[in-house]
């Protein structure tokens, strides 16, 4: 069984930087493309970043680019998301997500709980 | 960047009713588009990928149509447990994007 876990969420003041960590099982996670998705409260569903399964290849939406960085560790089977220079927008529950393959892939096809992060003064 | 616009906003419906949902994208996406059920305090769930294909363990209630830039899902008879939102997303381009969502409410 496909399992995400996410931790490190928390509140933190605008400017400053945290880690989030995804800890996967159930699948060889080093031969699968991650990603990060947010929601802000009461929003919809908003694509932060994305690697690939060798953890080359990063993807970045234009709304982070700079200040996030993905990365993953394939030996520990977890993704990681520094953020840095937060912002009170970018505050949302954030959650990882393993990519699917078939038809092309792209989409989500696991997703974890979710970790809150809150960045306010 | 491509723009995905679901409608309605919010369907209001009675258990038992067809539901049809629509996701329109401001490019062509050829059939790479997905469908997410979220319930309230709930991570998204895959219903569909490739338009048309369920996601496992999906029951066939649940079906997907359409490409290029208009795109269905219709749950043939809604039930209690489908009350949630539902998002569309491209998976054809990069910043991959999501609908705003539909919320299917109880009339």
């Amino acid at each position: 069984e496909v399992q995400l876990l996410e931790s490190g969420g928390g509140l933190v003041q605008p400017g400053g930087s945290l880690r989030l960590s995804c800890a996967a099982s159930g699948f060889t996670f080093s031969s699968n493309a991650m990603r990060w998705v947010r929601q802000a409260p009461g929003k919809g569903l908003e694509w932060v970043s994305a690697v690939s399964g060798s953890g080359s290849n990063p993807y970045y939406a234009d709304s982070v680019k700079g200040r996030f960085t993905i990365s993953r560790d394939n030996s520990k089977n977890t993704l990681y998301l520094q953020m840095n220079s937060l912002r009170v927008e970018d505050t949302a529950v954030y959650y990882c997500a393993k990519r699917g393959v078939e038809a092309g892939g792209g989409y989500h096809d696991h997703w974890g709980q979710g970790t809150l992060v809150t960045v306010s003064s | 960047e491509i723009v995905m616009t679901q409608s309605p906003v919010t369907l209001s419906v009675s258990p038992g009713e067809r539901v049809t949902l629509s996701c329109r994208a401001s490019q062509s996406v050829g059939t790479s588009l997905a469908w997410y059920q979220q319930k309230p305090g709930q991570a998204p769930r895959l219903l569909i990928y490739g338009a048309s294909t369920g996601a496992t363990g999906i029951p066939a209630r649940f079906s997907g149509s359409g490409s290029g830039t208009e795109f269905t899902l219709t749950i043939s008879s809604l039930q209690s447990e489908d009350f949630a939102v539902y998002y569309c997303q491209q998976c054809n381009n990069w910043p991959l994007t999501f609908g705003g969502g539909t919320k299917v409410e109880i009339k």
